[in-house]
């Protein structure tokens, strides 16, 4: 398995703010995952981001809105940039070992 | 882009008896089928997975069986109990050589109630 942790576990933000959100792992990973759970619907894949390069967003997701670093192999951050409450929504890190993906405890973020 | 439908989207059941929670998917290039289950709060978490070349598989109360030419695989549990209560999210991606993505494309969701 993997030990996923996120920094804040949640957070209460103003609109137009921005908040980052950081991902660490217990050990080296290659692909790390961030996805969007919207109030009582299913996940959905932000961005893939590998270290070393740039991350690759899926179809609805721009690099401006939530830019994404990937610093070194255990550790990710997401940013969402300049909220609005439509933004409020779990965020959750996953990785990916042996082909199964572990996902983080995700960070609840409600903006106002 | 792979398609993943789920059904029921709600299920109740009694305790003792069997669920069925059914996907299908789109692209016949994914060949990785996990399951997650997701308590109220709490992450997703794997309880089963089954990979194209396995038509079915079980662990303890949990079976999960794929039928690769219709594009479907389903959880089957038995004997629920009422910890078996949550979310259940099915899931395909492609993995190995060649074409590997290794993004997950999940269904809806199906809220699972097992009545004590």
């Amino acid at each position: 398995s993997a030990v996923i942790s996120q920094k804040p576990s949640r957070d209460i933000c103003q609109r137009g703010t921005s908040l980052t959100i950081q991902c660490q792992v217990d050990s080296q990973v290659t692909m790390m995952f961030w996805y969007r759970q919207q109030p009582g619907q299913s996940l959905t894949l932000i961005a893939t981001a590998n270290q070393g390069s740039e991350a690759t967003y899926e179809s609805g997701f721009v690099i401006d809105k939530f830019p994404i670093s990937r610093p070194n192999l255990t550790f990710s951050t997401l940013t969402v940039s300049n909220m609005s409450p439509e933004d409020s929504s779990i965020y959750l890190c996953s990785v990916s070992r042996t082909d199964t993906q572990y996902f983080g405890p995700g960070t609840r973020l409600t903006v106002l | 882009g792979e398609n993943v439908e789920q059904h029921p989207s709600t299920l109740s059941v009694q305790e003792g008896d069997s669920a069925v929670i059914k996907c299908t998917y789109s692209d016949s290039a994914s060949n990785y089928f996990p399951w997650y289950k997701q308590e109220l709060g709490k992450r997703p978490q794997l309880i089963i997975d089954i990979r194209s070349n396995v038509g079915e598989k079980k662990d303890q109360r949990i079976a999960v069986t794929l039928n690769k030419t219709a594009k479907h695989f389903s959880l089957h549990i038995t004997e629920t109990q009422p910890e078996d209560s949550a979310v259940y999210f099915c899931a395909a991606t492609t993995i190995g050589s060649g074409g590997s993505n290794y993004k997950l494309t999940f269904g809806k969701g199906t809220l699972l109630t097992v009545n004590p």
